[in-house]
């Protein structure tokens, strides 16, 4: 049974740091290409990043290139996002989500939500 | 970069056919993927590829490309097909992965 959760969201000023921790289980971590995925209130969905399985291969949307890092953990099966100079439009719910490609996206969590007020 | 292009709203009556579409130049070289999303909830894959459904998903969905235009039909659809469905591609420029802004799906 493959189960997919975030953690780490919560309330931040704007200018402000958070990282996001990501948990998988049920399938080959290693293989999968993973993303963050974010959405928020009341828009679409947006791609933030993916990592592909070695870690090798990063992309980033250009909305965050330089302030976010992403980065994985194969041996705990996990997934990061190190989110810096945060910006009220970053307010957001941040889904973690998997494939054995960029796309499709076949594993999902149920997402963290990240504010960024003052 | 790209864009993916969706028709923002679209209905229809129960047990009836539905087509939502998805355009855009990536579509000429890579298959799009389509996502339900319920209100509240994570979005789910329904179908990606050229026609292939993930492990759990009813066989009323399905897949056609043709083009730049990518579409997902409901072949009788149900009260809790009632969602929004996104489709996504990877950018041919880019390598980056794009998404559609999303077709609000109503059940009449």
């Amino acid at each position: 049974q493959v189960q997919v959760a975030e953690s780490g969201g919560g309330l931040v000023k704007p200018g402000g740091s958070l990282r996001l921790s990501c948990t998988a289980s049920g399938f080959t971590f290693s293989d999968y290409f993973m993303n963050w995925i974010r959405q928020a209130p009341g828009k679409g969905l947006e791609w933030v990043s993916y990592i592909s399985g070695s870690g090798r291969t990063i992309y980033y949307a250009d909305s965050v290139k330089g302030r976010f890092t992403i980065s994985r953990d194969n041996a705990n099966n996990s997934l990061y996002l190190q989110m810096k100079s945060l910006r009220d439009d970053d307010t957001a719910v941040y889904y973690c989500a998997g494939g054995d490609s960029p796309t499709p996206q076949e594993y999902w969590g149920q997402g963290v939500l990240v504010a960024v007020s003052s | 970069s790209s864009e993916l292009t969706q028709d923002s709203a679209v209905s229809v009556a129960l047990g009836q056919k539905v087509r939502i579409t998805c355009q855009g130049d990536s579509l000429r070289i890579f298959f799009a993927s389509w996502y339900q999303q319920r209100p509240g909830q994570a979005p789910v894959l329904v179908v990606y590829g050229e026609n292939n459904r993930p492990s759990g998903i009813p066989d009323r969905f399905s897949a056609s490309n043709s083009g730049n235009t990518a579409s997902l039909t409901i072949t009788g659809a149900q009260a809790e097909d009632e969602a929004d469905y996104y489709c996504n591609s990877r950018d041919s420029n880019s390598n980056h992965v794009i998404f559609g802004r999303g077709t609000k799906l109503t059940v009449l």
